[in-house]
């Protein structure tokens, strides 16, 4: 069965690094995501993306974050200088289409701790 | 933006019972709500969707109802069993953006 995956799994960095976490998403799904969620807390959406832009946003996802598709296959999120308060876990995801009633498909997620 | 409520507490449960969880929402009602499982250190696992206009849907052993005038869903999993210890999530579709509750834990215990 086809999955999402990411890398890497756990990631440590000191503060004010730039770190980029990547994903695979399903390769026939044209819809991805970010969410990210802090210990204990609940998964919070971060950014959507499709056709090569964002199309969706929290407010969250402020300036020290991006996001690329640099090729076919690739989704990354881009944190250019790195808080304590990023430290959390970060689920990509993909679903086969947006607007409409789709699942999406989750990650194993990346586990961003940042000292 | 939305309140998502979910049981907070772990629900404890025999195996062989139904259990029943709760999600209610403020404001307006979604036009699909979703159900997702997270075991621990894992991403989401989608389980069942439900639209506005549809009063329940059952897929194996899960049962979710949605009542657009209480604002509430309800997830029911029946003939429960330790495999079925997760955290259920409760999810309102936004177009494409899900907002999650916080989750109720399950135990089954043999």
């Amino acid at each position: 069965e086809p999955e999402v995956t990411q890398t890497p799994s756990h990631q440590v960095t000191q503060m004010g690094q730039e770190v980029i976490l990547r994903c695979v998403p399903i390769s026939n799904h044209l819809y991805f995501y970010w969410y990210r969620q802090i210990l204990g807390q609940k998964v919070e959406f971060l950014v959507s993306f499709y056709n090569n832009e964002i199309s969706e946003k929290s407010e969250i996802f402020d300036d020290q974050f991006s996001v690329e598709r640099p090729d076919g296959s690739n989704f990354t999120l881009k944190i250019r200088s790195t808080k304590l308060e990023d430290s959390a876990m970060y689920f990509c995801a993909s679903s086969s289409a947006f607007r409409g009633p789709y699942e999406q498909y989750f990650g194993p997620g990346t586990r961003l701790t940042v000292t | 933006s939305q309140k998502i409520e979910q049981n907070s507490e772990a629900l404890n449960i025999q195996e062989g019972k139904t259990a029943t969880l709760t999600c209610n929402y403020t404001n307006y009602s979604p036009a699909y709500l979703q159900w997702y499982r997270q075991d621990p250190g894992r991403g989401p696992v989608f389980l069942l969707l439900i639209r506005e206009n549809e009063k329940e849907k059952r897929k194996e052993r899960l049962k979710v109802t949605f009542d657009t005038t209480l604002k509430q869903s309800l997830f029911h999993i029946t003939a429960s069993q330790p495999a079925d210890s997760a955290t259920y999530l409760c999810a309102l579709d936004s177009w494409g953006k899900l907002q999650f509750g916080a989750g109720t834990q399950v135990v089954v215990t043999p």
